[in-house]
């Protein structure tokens, strides 16, 4: 059994201040990490695929790293506003294509 | 809009009762995939299809089946509905190859009353 965790479970930051949590997941047969975000209301949205350690991606205040040896990738928000709210999910996968999620963690940003 | 259509986007019905999801992939996409999320769990992969073709199954009960159809779009079918299958279900859809980022629907958010 695969198994992914994010840390914290949920999290709330004073607008403007920048934030990072954490997704870990096994180091053995690594194919791809992903980070989605995932509104209320809404459908989970795609923000990053990484696949090689030491990956660095960015999209715009979002970035994540990703650390296949030792299992973890963090997610990082730079300058916090009102629309980052959202729960940030992980998802693991192994060579096929199936994606095994973490629960998520729930930012709330403060104004 | 991700491009994945989910249909209906609410349905109530009454324990033992069978109902339909209806999931219409994004254009171009070959593999669908279904997910069920329950109050405090996270998502939980059931199914994959990969033009027309079971590829994956995952915590799939047997009381719950799904297929693809030629033209792509796939049904998930539960049946004997207990109180525990109330959940949101989510369909996501990718081109099956290279980074297979998925792309969520809306979801169909199912009561069992």
């Amino acid at each position: 059994i695969l198994n992914v965790e994010q840390s914290p479970q949920s999290l709330h930051v004073q607008e403007g201040d920048s934030t990072n949590f954490t997704c870990s997941f096994p180091s053995s047969n690594f194919y791809a990490l992903h980070w989605y975000r995932w509104e209320t209301a809404k459908s989970p949205e795609a923000l990053f695929v990484m696949t090689l350690n030491g990956d660095e991606k960015k999209k715009g205040r979002i970035s994540a790293t990703l650390n296949t040896k030792e299992g973890y990738s963090y997610l990082y928000i730079k300058g916090s506003q009102p629309e980052d709210s959202a729960t940030y999910l992980c998802a693991f996968r192994v060579g096929n294509e199936k994606l095994t999620f973490g629960t998520g963690t729930r930012l709330t940003i403060i104004p | 809009d991700s491009g994945v259509t989910q249909t209906p986007k609410h349905l109530i019905t009454a324990t033992g009762q069978r109902v339909t999801l209806r999931c219409s992939p994004r254009s171009g996409d070959l593999s669908v995939y279904w997910y069920q999320q329950s109050l405090d769990q996270g998502l939980q992969f059931l199914i994959q299809y990969y033009n027309g073709e079971e590829r994956a199954k995952g915590n799939i009960l047997e009381r719950f089946s799904a297929q693809q159809f030629p033209d792509l779009h796939s049904e998930l079918n539960l049946s004997s509905l207990e109180l525990g299958d109330s959940a949101l279900y989510f369909c996501a859809s990718s081109t099956g190859v290279a980074k297979n980022i998925q792309y969520f629907g809306a979801g169909t958010r199912l009561s069992v009353l």
